[in-house]
């Protein structure tokens, strides 16, 4: 079955930077895109970017000069690298594959989520 | 960037009541609106896409409808498992942009 699932450092001080690890089975990477989405605090979600089947990406511009997404196909493995963190970072971060129909940009399975607090 | 509202942020429902939660986009998304339902502990799960399509495995009494700017999701008799938060997300154009979410609790 499908399955996303996020791994992350948990704890970064405020200007570091962090890495997330979106493992997946059931589905191969080189057949579909996967998305990264985070929820701050009691907040609602917003989309951060996605790396589509063939590698391309996409980024909220609203992050693009501080985020990164990239993948390993033969791992099965997807990154979100972020950098010059601060507070407001604080979220759960979740990876979500793409749904692969005529219908675009939408997202038919999370992972469980990773949780990331920046703070000193 | 489309602004989408949900201006329910939380709703009260009987078991077995018929509930329906809106979303409104700040432009015509041709009917690219999808449905998410989650849950206390975090899990996110895909309800609805495409306004009214039902994703594999979900129950139907969750429907959706609209056009334009005007969405809604509609849970045809509540079950206790349906207590949770639902968002709706355009996928009309990047960036893809969520509403605030409708907690939805029983009465």
């Amino acid at each position: 079955q499908v399955q996303l699932k996020e791994s992350g450092p948990g704890l970064v001080a405020p200007s570091q930077s962090l890495s997330i690890t979106c493992t997946v089975s059931g589905f191969s990477l080189t057949s579909y895109g996967v998305h990264w989405v985070r929820q701050p605090p009691g907040k609602g979600l917003e989309w951060l970017g996605v790396i589509w089947a063939g590698g391309s990406t996409n980024y909220n511009s609203a992050l693009m000069s501080r985020l990164s997404i990239s993948k390993d196909n033969s791992k099965s493995q997807v990154f979100l690298k972020m950098n010059s963190l601060q507070t407001d970072d604080t979220a759960m971060y979740y990876c979500a594959r793409e749904g692969r129909t005529t219908v675009p940009y939408y997202f038919d399975y999370w992972g469980q989520g990773t949780t990331l607090t920046v703070s000193s | 960037d489309i602004q989408m509202t949900q201006t329910t942020s939380s709703l009260s429902a009987s078991l077995g009541d018929r509930v329906t939660i809106s979303c409104r986009a700040s432009q015509d998304i041709s009917n690219y609106l999808n449905w998410y339902q989650q849950k206390p502990d975090g899990t996110v799960k895909l309800l609805i896409y495409y306004t009214s399509r039902l994703h594999s495995g979900v129950p139907s009494r969750f429907s959706g409808s609209g056009s334009g700017t005007d969405y809604s999701l509609t849970i045809s008799n509540l079950e206790q498992e349906d207590i949770a938060t639902y968002f709706c997300q355009q996928g009309n154009t990047l960036p893809l942009t969520f509403g605030a979410g409708t907690k939805l609790e029983l009465k």
